[in-house]
């Protein structure tokens, strides 16, 4: 089955520390997008990869980075810049194959970050 | 730039109910709309969505939505409520680009 997974489901991590969240899809789509997600505030946008080897910021980018090395993987990681990284993270991915316009958004099961 | 409101953090109704959780939407030019859930601890799950086709659009679990450019809303609905319907939901714009913008959501109880 195609889809999208992303590793582990819980992350615990120490303040000071770096952590890389895993992405990875199979379902042959060029984009793909990183959202934080925090209760009552909806999904932001951190950072979008539209191609290989190329990605943009999004709304909330600060204290965050990225790589796409490789069209099925966009690992996040969370660096000890972000100053309040305990939330929900939500991967995504969608593709512009011809015929195909509405932009739809296919999303993973998320982790969930804590940060003490 | 575009954005969507949704009116009501948390909708209640009982069983058998008529759902209705709203949407608004900002844009300059046609949109596209859609609606996710979500369960706790899950990712989201596309219900539905508007592509300018037909204006009602009918999509999975007997939910659907009507897009109404006059009133730039795009309400969900579903007539009657099941317990499993309980979840968050998220209308979503995009507009000529591949982000999307999302509402803060709306959780709906169900009760029995």
């Amino acid at each position: 089955d195609g889809g999208i997974t992303q590793s582990p489901k819980y992350l615990f991590r120490k303040e000071g520390q770096n952590v890389t969240l895993s992405c990875e899809q199979n379902l042959n789509h060029d984009a793909m997008y990183w959202y934080r997600q925090d209760p009552g505030q909806g999904l932001r946008l951190i950072y979008y990869s539209q191609i290989v080897n190329d990605f943009q910021k999004g709304d909330i980018a600060e204290g965050y980075s990225v790589s796409r090395e490789k069209k099925e993987s966009f690992p996040l990681t969370v660096t000890s810049a972000q100053k309040n990284p305990t939330a929900f993270y939500l991967c995504a991915s969608s593709t512009h194959a011809e015929g195909v316009d509405s932009y739809e958004q296919y999303f993973g099961p998320g982790t969930r970050l804590t940060v003490t | 730039a575009q954005s969507v409101t949704q009116l009501g953090s948390h909708v209640s109704v009982s069983e058998g109910a008529l759902v209705l959780l709203r949407c608004n939407y900002s844009s300059s030019v046609p949109p596209y709309l859609f609606w996710y859930v979500q369960y706790p601890n899950q990712g989201l799950q596309l219900l539905l969505k508007y592509t300018s086709a037909a204006t009602l659009v009918k999509g999975i679990n007997g939910f659907e939505a009507e897009f109404k450019k006059s009133e730039t809303s795009f309400h969900l609905t579903k007539p009657s409520a099941h317990m499993s319907d309980a979840a968050e939901y998220f209308c979503a714009v995009s507009v000529l680009s591949e982000k999307l913008v999302f509402g803060k959501g709306t959780k709906l109880t169900v009760n029995p």
